[in-house]
């Protein structure tokens, strides 16, 4: 089975800290992705990879930045975390290039900016 | 541009009965459908896919979902509601062909199901 392992489920911040999360995946997967859920809003996609040190821009990218220095690795940053932030994150990864592959995905890490 | 309607944010039924959630879907080229579910404070999980073929198609813990090419529409269904069942679902949309947004998946705002006994 795949697993998609984030490294916190529930985390608290200050407004402007620097935030880390980070998302490991143990199926030599290509693609890595990070979401934003919100009641009401669904899932939006923030930033999603396709190979290392590769990255695009999802729908809400402002506000954050993401590395991906190896290949199971695809991390998620704030760079000044502010309250419109806290949100529950979602890490997904899933593998080839085909278009029949699922997204299999983490547990979440629950964000709170105080 | 691709894109995914459910068109009801909650669904009741009572366990026994058959249920189905719904999802419509909009791409300008062949579409890839899912279905995920999410269990509270969990991530989602995936529950089927259509690709090609059969328009019924099955899945896990005895949900299957039909595909309506004409009416673009991927309903998720199942025979008999069972309480454990209660849980937000999503359906989501790829579309199909080369470039570099092969992996992205469009998913609906999701749909609470619950199944009361």
């Amino acid at each position: 089975d795949v697993k998609v392992t984030q490294s916190s489920r529930y985390l608290v911040k200050r407004t402007g800290e620097k935030v880390f999360l980070e998302c490991v995946q143990d199926m030599d997967h290509e693609n890595m992705f990070w979401y934003r859920q919100d009641p009401g809003l669904g899932l939006r996609l923030i930033y999603f990879s396709y190979d290392v040190k590769m990255k695009e821009k999802g729908d809400i990218p402002e506000g954050y930045s993401v590395s991906r220095e190896k290949k199971e690795r695809f991390s998620l940053i704030l760079e000044s975390a502010s309250t419109n932030q806290t949100s529950m994150y979602l890490c997904a990864s899933s593998g080839g290039r085909g278009p029949n592959q699922p997204q299999h995905f983490g547990d979440g890490t629950r964000l709170s900016i105080l | 541009a691709q894109s995914v309607a459910q068109p009801e944010d909650q669904v009741n039924v009572a366990e026994g009965n058959p249920l189905t959630v719904k999802c419509t879907y909009s791409v300008s080229g062949n579409p890839y459908l899912f279905w995920y579910v999410q269990y509270p404070n969990r991530g989602l999980q995936f529950l089927l896919k259509y690709i090609t073929g059969d328009n019924l198609v099955k899945g896990s813990y005895g949900f299957e979902a039909e595909f309506n090419k004409s009416q673009t529409s991927f309903h998720l269904k199942k025979p008999s509601a069972l309480v454990s069942d209660s849980a937000l679902y999503f359906c989501a949309v790829r579309e199909g062909g080369r470039g570099s947004t092969l992996g992205r998946l469009y998913f609906g705002r999701g749909t609470q199901l619950t199944v009361w006994p």
